[in-house]
């Protein structure tokens, strides 16, 4: 199974919306109905942090600029308003079928 | 509040031994879903193991044969035992928690670097 993340570059400049997409060779729809597709934001120097899980529950404690949507394949991460904090590389994962990662979207501010 | 924390990285040579302990606290490692997730210099993740609740263990191909995950669960510990070590193992090892039920990888450590190199 592969995921495909685009762009792989993404100037924004700041208080824009950016917008991330992830692609999957397989259905990541599971046998229990539920889609295990999760964004990743990985600052600069950091370990990564989980934004969203299963296509669009934020996590404790993300702002509500970031949201997730999709389905079956297709997915994407939105950034609205962009900050300089949101700098990094953001990562999809999917664990439906073992666990892949995409390959990251770097994010900067333009 | 859960933390991991990882140790046990450093340099080796090819073909060498390194054991990296994961240390957790605010859960019980026994109970949870626990993986091994690398990420190579400047490259992207990469899931490596993981070590069910029930104690079933899997590997990615790329480290099957090789690397063995454990726990200690008295010592509330996460374990990875690599042998035969080669140059393309060289990364940054995060110790993660999470299965199904969190949507799994919910929470990081800060990861340890294993740096294979003659």
């Amino acid at each position: 199974l592969v995921l495909t993340q685009s762009p792989l570059s993404l100037p924004v400049a700041l208080g824009q919306s950016a917008s991330i997409s992830c692609r999957s060779s397989q259905s990541l729809v599971y046998s229990d109905g539920n889609t295990y597709l999760n964004w990743f934001q990985q600052r600069p120097g950091q370990s990564p942090r989980r934004l969203i899980y299963q296509v669009s529950n934020r996590d404790s404690g993300v702002p509500d600029r970031f949201s997730g949507s999709g389905s079956d394949t297709d997915f994407t991460l939105k950034i609205s308003r962009v900050e300089a904090e949101d700098v990094g590389v953001y990562y999809c994962m999917q664990g439906t079928h073992w666990w892949t990662f995409g390959q990251g979207t770097k994010v900067e501010i333009k | 509040e859960v933390q991991l924390v990882e140790t046990g990285g450093g340099l080796i040579q090819p073909g060498g031994s390194l054991r990296l302990s994961c240390a957790a606290s605010g859960f019980t490692v026994g109970n949870n879903y626990l993986s091994w997730v690398r990420q190579a210099p400047g490259k992207g993740l990469e899931w490596v193991s993981v070590i069910y609740g029930g104690g079933s263990t899997y590997y990615a191909d790329s480290v099957k044969g090789r690397f063995t995950i454990s726990r200690d669960s008295s010592k509330n510990i996460l374990y990875l035992q690599m042998d035969r070590l080669t140059v393309e193992d060289t990364a940054v090892y995060y110790c993660v928690r999470g299965g199904h039920s969190s949507g799994w990888f919910d929470y990081w450590g800060q990861g340890t670097l294993v740096t294979v190199s003659s």
